[in-house]
Order: structure tokens, then C-alpha cells, then sequence
């Protein structure tokens, strides 16, 4: 059983369309995130959500929203996409936001932006 | 704000030698955890192993240990009798209790040599 899936794993699109990436957690976690990996492999949280709703938003474009339907989706919409949105997307979730916490990722959405 | 430094980009060891991977952090919170987290090529985040940031003593998981040294920030990760199946990009990360969120370092890709 897939702890956390994320689907598609690779999306190629064209510069200005709209995208989503879906994530779901099976493991009846209260907590869910979303990090981008660049081209250089650095990681960095977007967004974190705590039972549906938002409390870490790390200063991403408006053009990014996400949207937590309940505890165990958390999905990402990304309107107007360019070309520095290329990227891996990865969700991760946990039991809740204490901070010790292990974090569960997904497999990770690899973007590709033409 | 926390920063996670790791300053070797690659590293390389030969198989069932020891390795050593470095990490520095900066923080001005009190109460905060370290992490080592595992990317192999398939992408999956793997926590390695944790630490408590108040705890003296170094967590030690099978092979893996660290090395914490609270007063210089460091926070190193030392991998015993390495396997050809630890060859990975190694991240290092800090989280304090703002959220859950992880604070990722640059990474080192780490080669097994048979």
C-alpha cells in the first residue's frame, strides 16, 4: 500500500496553461505539505495545511494554490505556469505539526514547463 | 530564520568503509530538531535518523549515527560498513515548532565504490 501517491509523476505543458497535481495520504495523518525540488536539488517548503487548513504559505506566487478537500488530500493548482515553475513537486505529510515528527513523502511530480 | 548548510556537494566511500557527512546549522530557537533525510535515484524521501535537540546523546540508528555537537551547530552523520544500496543524495534539515515545516540544507550526493 502507497503510504502517500502523488499523481501524475511527470507532467510536460506549455508555458500560460494551468496544471494540478494531486496528492492522498493513507496514513491518517492531520498534516500535509507541499516542497519544490529546483534543478540543483534544493528542497523547499510551499505550503502546509493542518486538518484542511492552511498555516505555513512560504511566500509562493498567487498563481499557486493549493487546496486540502480533507485531511487526506492536498492538492496543487498551478494557473499561468512559466518557465522557472520547472521543478519537482513533492507532498509529504505527518501525524501532526509538532515539529519532531517524521514527514512521509510521495513519490514526487516531475514539471516540465516548454 | 533557520538555515542548514551542507558543504560537500559529493562525497565518495568505498563499500563496507565508514563516511562522514557534514552539516552545519543557525538558529536562535531553543527547542528545535535535526533530521537526515535519504533521496536515492528513485527519488523517495527516507528519513534516516533524528535528533532532539535537547537530548545529549546522538541518535543512533543500525549503521547510522550522528555526531551532534550543540555549541558549534554541527550536526554530522556518520555511516558505518557502507552498502552499494546507500548510495543517495543525503539532506540534511532542521524543524522547530512553527508549522512542521522541514528546513532542508543544499544535499551531498554520496557514491559507493564496490
Amino acid at each position: 500500500d502507497t503510504a502517500v501517491s502523488q499523481t501524475p509523476k511527470y507532467l510536460v505543458t506549455q508555458m500560460g496553461n494551468d496544471k494540478s497535481i494531486k496528492c492522498e495520504q493513507n496514513l491518517g495523518h492531520d498534516t500535509m505539505y507541499w516542497y519544490k525540488q529546483d534543478s540543483k536539488k534544493f528542497l523547499k517548503i510551499m505550503f502546509s495545511y493542518n486538518n484542511k487548513e492552511l498555516i505555513i504559505n512560504e511566500t509562493v506566487p498567487n498563481r499557486f494554490s493549493p487546496k486540502s478537500p480533507d485531511k487526506a488530500h492536498l492538492n496543487l493548482h498551478i494557473n499561468s505556469l512559466e518557465l522557472g515553475d520547472s521543478a519537482v513537486y513533492f507532498c509529504a505529510s505527518s501525524q501532526d505539526v509538532v515539529a519532531y515528527n517524521e514527514q512521509f513523502f510521495g513519490p514526487g511530480t516531475r514539471l516540465t514547463v516548454l | 530564520a533557520q538555515t542548514v548548510t551542507q558543504s560537500q556537494p559529493e562525497m565518495s566511500v568505498q563499500e563496507a568503509e565508514t563516511v562522514t557527512l557534514s552539516c552545519t546549522y543557525d538558529t536562535s530557537e531553543s527547542d528545535y530538531y535535526l533530521f537526515w533525510y535519504k533521496q536515492p535515484p528513485s527519488r523517495q524521501m527516507i528519513l534516516v535518523i533524528r535528533q532532539e535537540a535537547y537530548k545529549q546523546q546522538n541518535a543512533t540508528e543500525n549503521r547510522f549515527s550522528v555526531n551532534f555537537q550543540k555549541a558549534a551547530k554541527s550536526f554530522s552523520l556518520k555511516i558505518s560498513d557502507s552498502q552499494l544500496g546507500d548510495a543517495a543524495m543525503y539532506f540534511c534539515a532542521s524543524s522547530y515548532n512553527q508549522g512542521g515545516k522541514l528546513i532542508f540544507g543544499q544535499g551531498t550526493e554520496l557514491s559507493v565504490k564496490p
